[in-house]
């Protein structure tokens, strides 16, 4: 069984489209995250959840918006796509607190043409 | 704003050599610091978590100490294999910064030659 899934895995679309990528937890943890990879490797956070509710809400463009409709599931929608926007996109989660490893998903590598 | 280095960016092994993979920040203001394993394709798994108030935690064959003062941390893994090859990242939480807002190094890529 999966611990964090998110779809697709490969996502490639023209400059302009609209697309989504989902993310889903099956730990029971109350904490979810989108984290970006960029081409240079560094993963910068971007938003997170805690039980449907938004903690974390990085400087990322309004293009960008997060929904999560239970506390396993955290989407990302992203409006208007721009080249800059290629990247790898992880779900994580974890359960919070002290004891705050993260769980990450296996990654959705989105490409703006 | 803290900064998080690894060198070397990358470092090629023979089979049963320890690997010595090194982490060091800026900010010393830490709540935790944690070593991440990535792998082509996949996501990140957790290594090694340590607090502020550690010195060092091991699992198995993997080894993390965390000098907070001088803002380093060192991933030692004992007679390294081929199936250690991946990216290791450390990532830091700041002490004002939320649960999982970490900040992640660029990682440092092993690979272990048979």
């Amino acid at each position: 069984d999966t611990a964090v899934s998110q779809t697709p895995k490969y996502l490639v679309t023209q400059m302009g489209n609209d697309k989504s990528i989902k993310c889903e937890q099956n730990l029971g943890h109350d904490t979810m995250y989108w984290y970006k990879q960029d081409s240079k490797k560094f993963l910068k956070i971007m938003f997170s959840y805690n039980n449907k509710e938004l903690i974390i809400n990085e400087t990322v463009p309004n293009r960008f918006s997060p929904k999560s409709p239970d506390k396993a599931h955290l989407n990302l929608h992203i409006n208007s796509l721009e080249l800059g926007d290629s990247a790898v996109y992880f779900c994580a989660s974890s359960q919070g607190g002290s004891g705050e490893k993260l769980f990450f998903g296996s990654g959705t590598q989105l490409s703006v043409l | 704003k803290q900064e998080v280095t690894q060198i070397p960016a990358a470092l090629s092994v023979p089979e049963g050599e320890n690997l010595v993979l090194n982490c060091s920040f800026t900010d010393s203001a830490i709540y935790n610091l944690q070593w991440f394993r990535q792998d082509p394709g996949k996501g990140l798994t957790s290594l090694l978590l340590i607090q502020s108030s550690q010195r060092e935690q091991t699992s198995g064959r993997l080894n993390a100490s965390l000098d907070k003062s001088s803002g380093r941390s060192t991933l030692y893994i004992a007679a390294s294999q081929p199936g250690d090859s991946a990216t290791y990242l450390c990532a830091v939480r700041g002490t004002t910064d939320s649960w999982g807002k970490l900040q992640f190094g660029a990682g440092t890529q092993v690979v272990v030659t048979p």
